[in-house]
């Protein structure tokens, strides 16, 4: 059974840091793209980040560019986010998937990351 | 920046059939943005129905089903039943590693 099982979520206050992790198993981990995606409070979806299986690659939203890190254990079957300058508006529920065709395939159950100003 | 859009709300009778739509605030929805569409309720992982425009997800019943309708992205549900009553989003690839969900659709069974 494919599980993504979201840790490290918690309050924080404004401009502090944060690192989340997601420990995969049931799947081929490292041939895998896999995505993090964040909901505020009463909000949608949004989309934060990806990281490629083949190169490593990363690719983030405007909103957290420059601030967070996403990386990759594959001997770990691990994913990771690290969250730098955080703020308010980071508040929210941060879930990982793994990607298939450019869609989210399986998710997590998430992990809460609250800031505070 | 491109914003991806969908219906706020719409409603279905029971047994009725919705097409909600997915479109770009510049420009037209194409099969290599690659659509995919989503659904959750409250207090739940999002669960992943369509992928690939018309491809469904692993244990998705066939009356999901997915396209492009002229300019837009399409969901469309046949047959709605109650447990249909969701959150539904859909998600486009707009290139360069990048992706964008739209802002949702509640709909409603009723």
């Amino acid at each position: 059974e494919v599980q993504l099982l979201e840790s490290g979520g918690n309050l924080v206050q404004s401009g502090g840091s944060l690192r989340l992790s997601c420990a995969a198993s049931g799947f081929a981990f490292s041939t895998y793209v896999m995505t993090w995606v964040r909901q505020a409070p009463g909000k949608g979806l949004e989309w934060v980040a990806g990281i490629s299986a083949i190169d490593g690659g990363t690719y983030y939203a405007d909103s957290v560019k420059g601030r967070f890190t996403i990386s990759r254990d594959n001997s770990k079957n691990t994913l990771y986010l690290q969250m730098n300058s955080l703020r308010a508006e980071d508040t929210a529920l941060y879930y990982c998937a793994n990607s298939v065709s450019y869609a989210m395939d399986v998710w997590g159950q998430g992990t809460t990351v609250t800031v505070s100003s | 920046q491109t914003v991806v859009t969908q219906e706020p709300s719409f409603s279905v009778s029971p047994g009725g059939t919705v097409t909600l739509t997915c479109g770009l605030s510049s420009g037209s929805v194409a099969t290599g943005n690659n659509p995919s569409w989503y659904q959750q309720t409250p207090g739940r992982a999002p669960r992943t129905l369509i992928y690939n425009t018309n491809a469904r997800s692993s244990g998705v019943p066939d009356r999901f089903s997915g396209s492009i309708v002229g300019n837009k992205a399409a969901l469309t549900i046949t047959g709605a039943q109650a447990d249909d009553e969701s959150d539904y989003y859909c998600l486009l690839y707009l290139g360069s590693g990048i992706r964008v969900f739209g802002g949702g659709t509640k709909l409603t069974v009723l």
